[in-house]
């Protein structure tokens, strides 16, 4: 099965709510991102956590890394109608830092406003 | 800072064709690139990995001869399929590694391959 499991699959929300996703990995990691895609776009980067952090914070973006139960977390706070877009956790494929990655299969977001 | 293009945005062809899609590093080089693809509603699966200068790494499943891969620069990398089915008919993505630490690496547009 693939690296990276993320849960829920699809998530809906009311502007001004917080929305968590989640994401489980299998093998030991140095880092773990996060990206988001609006539909039928490229990805784009919202931030990396490395295996020695906990907790990292972005703007509205919270994200936490449990290395011990090999899973993480993505949280947006006071959610708006542009975060709508599907949400993917990638870690390094075959835990190397040679560049490859391995995607979850996602969280589709809708933001209601 | 870092921007990556993928030229064409979207692409119809016929069943039987050769499609090329250009992938380029607009102000940096990337010495290595990757190619996914992605159905509606899933996710990415990594197809290959471009070397500049040397030959492309294909992940298990993928057909080489079908998928032709070229990175003859340090900021050009294409990827051709070659005769084309509708079952080729994806989301094609490309993403551009700067740098050797850790995963800092930039996503292209997409090219949205449809086939007849």
């Amino acid at each position: 099965s693939q690296q990276g499991e993320e849960d829920p699959q699809a998530l809906s929300i009311q502007e001004g709510e917080n929305a968590t996703m989640n994401c489980s990995y299998k093998t030991s990691i140095n880092n773990l991102q996060w990206y988001r895609q609006n539909s039928g776009r490229g990805l784009v980067h919202l931030i990396l956590i490395r295996s020695n952090e906990r907790e990292k914070h972005s703007g509205r973006l919270r994200v936490t890394l449990d290395t011990s139960k090999k899973s993480s977390s993505l949280l947006i706070t006071a959610s708006r109608a542009a975060d709508t877009a599907s949400y993917f956790c990638a870690t390094p494929a075959g835990g190397t830092s040679y560049g490859k990655l391995t995607f979850g299969q996602g969280t589709i977001l809708t933001v209601h406003p | 800072g870092a921007v990556v293009s993928q030229h064409p945005s979207w692409v119809i062809c016929k069943s039987g064709t050769s499609v090329k899609i250009e992938c380029r590093s607009l102000d940096f080089q990337a010495t290595t690139m990757f190619w996914y693809r992605q159905f509606p509603k899933q996710s990415l699966m990594l197809m290959a990995t471009s070397n500049e200068g040397s030959k492309a790494t294909y992940e298990q499943g993928v057909e080489k001869d079908k998928f032709l891969i070229n990175h003859a620069s340090l900021t050009l990398s294409t990827l051709t399929v070659t005769s084309a089915h509708p079952e080729d008919s994806s989301f094609y993505i490309c993403s551009a590694k700067r740098g050797s630490s850790y995963n800092e690496q930039f996503f292209g547009p997409g090219t949205r391959l449809t086939v007849l």
